[in-house]
């Protein structure tokens, strides 16, 4: 099962930050947070990820809380191509078994509207 | 670089048929991971690939394989195919597997009648 709780859905006008909420209170000390999104159909499509540290890259920020149970994705400037099905992902950190792939949750359907 | 690539995109067979995936992975890449994806379940991994050698597997049947050729290119079968086969399968490839980034190609789309 997933080890992240994410809202169903969210709206976001375009043109505004969207903030995308995840928890993981379950997550260990050295398990990284992961987001992906899905446009409609297509591959997921890897944002960003982090372990405690805030992250920026040219897609989006990534702010984990201090005690790393919960995370928020933030997209600065929402554009009509960011409606998607957003996935935080917590990435086990051993390798072995069945622990070194992913493990989608449902996500949440991001839909920004002009 | 160039990104992963999935060939075929669309495809369509009958029930007890078998089908054929093909994946390239980003070059320099050296571990494929396969993953399911269907309305009622979601986004599942199958297996995955890494130097020719499966290391890692999911919870499917037997039905579904899958094996890695020395240029990293990787390849799933699925045999005897039903109806709950019909599914977008996903193949995403990294540098070694475990902790690094996966890269998704855009997917094939299996329609099992």
């Amino acid at each position: 099962d997933a080890k992240t709780t994410q809202p169903t859905s969210m709206d976001c006008a375009e043109g505004r930050a969207a903030n995308l909420p995840c928890n993981h209170s379950t997550i260990s000390g050295n398990e990284y947070v992961y987001w992906y999104r899905q446009i409609h159909s297509q591959g997921p499509q890897y944002i960003i990820h982090g372990l405690k540290n805030n992250e920026t890259n040219e897609m989006a920020s990534l702010i984990i809380t201090e005690d790393r149970k919960s995370s928020t994705l933030i997209l600065p400037h929402a554009t009509l191509r960011d409606t998607a099905v957003y996935y935080c992902i917590v990435r086990v950190s051993h390798y072995g078994g069945s622990q070194g792939n992913l493990i989608f949750g449902k996500g949440t359907k991001l839909s920004v509207k002009p | 670089k160039a990104g992963v690539t999935q060939t075929p995109r669309y495809l369509i067979k009958t029930r007890g048929q078998q089908v054929t995936l093909s994946c390239s992975p980003i070059s320099g890449h050296r571990s494929v991971s396969w993953y399911q994806q269907t309305p009622g379940q979601g986004l599942q991994f199958l297996f995955e690939y890494f130097s020719e050698t499966q290391r890692n597997k999911g919870n499917f049947p037997g039905r579904f394989s899958g094996r890695q050729f020395s240029n990293s290119r990787s390849e799933m079968n699925v045999s005897t195919l039903e109806l709950g086969d019909s599914a977008l399968y996903l193949c995403a490839s990294s540098l070694r597997g475990d902790q690094e980034t996966q890269y998704f190609g855009p997917g094939t789309r299996l329609l099992v009648l």
